[in-house]
């Protein structure tokens, strides 16, 4: 069963500080990586995406990828309140018809 | 240019009912993708589809469940004689082009069964 894991927190970061969000999968077939935010009720929303190793930045989101460990993350600099939602990590399997999802980390951001 | 649709966004159904679920894609988005959501769970795959095509369906349960997406018209998943456990949120999301193409969500149908 191919799988993605995330730590499903919560994560508590003060407003302005960098928030740090950590996803692992299990199919070292992979080819194409997500993030997305989904507010509580909504649907999620598209963040970023990732297709090669090493770092992509867009706005305050930085998507970085790591294939050989199998790791992606996303940090958010100078987070706000309504940086505060579910972070959902996913991941398309080796035939990249198929995108498994993580269980999402909750994330805080204190005012 | 509009997003991904869906309709309806809330639908009550009594058990043994059916349930129809419709999702027409973003304008210039031939492929479509359907997903469930329980409550505090993460999203779950169920099917792809491209235009008369059913591509991977492996998440979606043998029984009850069946989708499609004619060649004129919106997506349709149709869960026929519904039970309590089907209760959730179903989300549709479409792409561009396929293999591990950005996936853009509707806003959700959820489905309650009484």
């Amino acid at each position: 069963q191919k799988e993605v894991e995330q730590n499903s927190g919560p994560l508590s970061v003060p407003e302005g500080a960098i928030a740090s969000l950590n996803c692992t999968y299990s199919d070292r077939g992979s080819q194409s990586f997500f993030w997305y935010r989904q507010y509580s009720g909504k649907s999620p929303e598209l963040i970023m995406s990732i297709y090669s190793n090493g770092d992509k930045e867009d706005g305050r989101f930085t998507a970085q990828l790591n294939k050989a460990s199998q790791y992606v993350s996303l940090l958010i600099r100078d987070s706000q309140p309504s940086d505060s939602a579910t972070y959902l990590c996913a991941v398309t399997d080796t035939g990249g018809f198929k995108t498994i999802f993580g269980a999402g980390t909750r994330l805080f951001v204190k005012a | 240019n509009a997003g991904v649709m869906q309709n309806p966004r809330h639908l009550v159904r009594r058990r043994g009912q059916e349930a129809r679920l419709r999702c027409s894609p973003m304008k210039g988005h031939s492929h479509v993708y359907w997903y469930r959501q329980l409550p505090e769970e993460g999203l779950k795959f169920m099917v792809y589809l491209q235009k008369e095509n059913i591509i991977d369906e492996s998440g979606m349960p043998k029984e009850r469940f069946s989708a499609e997406f004619p060649k004129e018209g919106p997506s349709i998943l149709r869960i026929q004689q519904v039970v309590r456990g089907d209760s959730a949120a179903y989300f549709c999301a479409s792409s561009p082009g396929d293999r591990g193409d950005e996936q853009y969500f509707g806003p959700g149908t959820r489905l309650t069964v009484t």
